[in-house]
């Protein structure tokens, strides 16, 4: 099975710092891809890759930059962590048709 | 614009009945629709896909059934159990205009009561 293993469960962050969010799979997957989701709100897309060194901004890509320097790692970094950045965050990879998803981080930024 | 919508926040069930959890999709060049799970603190898990080419496609205790003239599209649980409680997200892509991301509803919250 594909495994997207996503850094840190829970995280705390104080306002203003720089946040990294790491998140790895395992099976060679070309694309990969950062969400957010919000109570009412669904998934919303922030940034996505199929490449490495290649990035597409999403529907909500503010206050967000990525990372992918190797195929199977990509990161999301908070520029400047603000409380409205306060989520769940979930990396997923896929090769086709589907995703797999990490089993998300949950962002507190106070 | 929210191009896959899912109306009902919430659906309430009772164990052994039918959950039917509806979507509906304004883009009419996606060809693939694919249905997760999410329980709390995880991530979402792949549950079952249909392509357009196809109006259902069933596994175990899972239906999906696509409606392309009406753009819609439905999942069914038979029978429903306390453990499928949980959000349900539609997706959508479009497979054969190229590499796009998967494109989500807001989900549902199914409640299975024992």
């Amino acid at each position: 099975d594909v495994k997207v293993t996503q850094s840190s469960r829970y995280l705390v962050k104080r306002t203003g710092e720089k946040v990294f969010l790491e998140c790895v799979q395992d099976m060679d997957h070309e694309n990969m891809f950062w969400y957010r989701q919000d109570p009412g709100l669904g998934l919303r897309l922030i940034y996505f890759s199929y490449d490495v060194k290649m990035k597409e901004k999403g529907d909500i890509p503010e206050g967000y930059s990525v990372s992918r320097e190797k195929k199977e790692r990509f990161s999301l970094i908070l520029e400047s962590a603000s409380t409205n950045q306060t989520s769940m965050y979930l990396c997923a990879s896929s090769q086709v048709y589907g995703y797999t998803f990490g089993s998300g981080t949950r962002l507190t930024v106070v | 614009d929210q191009q896959v919508k899912q109306n009902s926040p919430s659906l309430s069930v009772q164990e052994g009945r039918i959950s039917i959890l509806n979507c509906d999709y304004t883009n009419s060049m996606f060809d693939y629709f694919l249905w997760y799970k999410k329980y709390p603190a995880e991530g979402p898990t792949f549950l079952i896909s249909i392509s357009s080419i196809k109006d259902k496609n069933e596994d175990g205790r899972f239906t999906v059934f696509l409606n392309k003239s009406a753009k819609h599209l439905s999942l069914h649980i038979v029978p429903s159990q306390p453990g499928d409680s949980a959000v349900y997200f539609c997706a959508a892509r479009q497979v054969h205009s190229g590499n796009t991301p998967l494109v989500f509803g807001k989900g549902t919250r199914l409640s299975v009561i024992a």
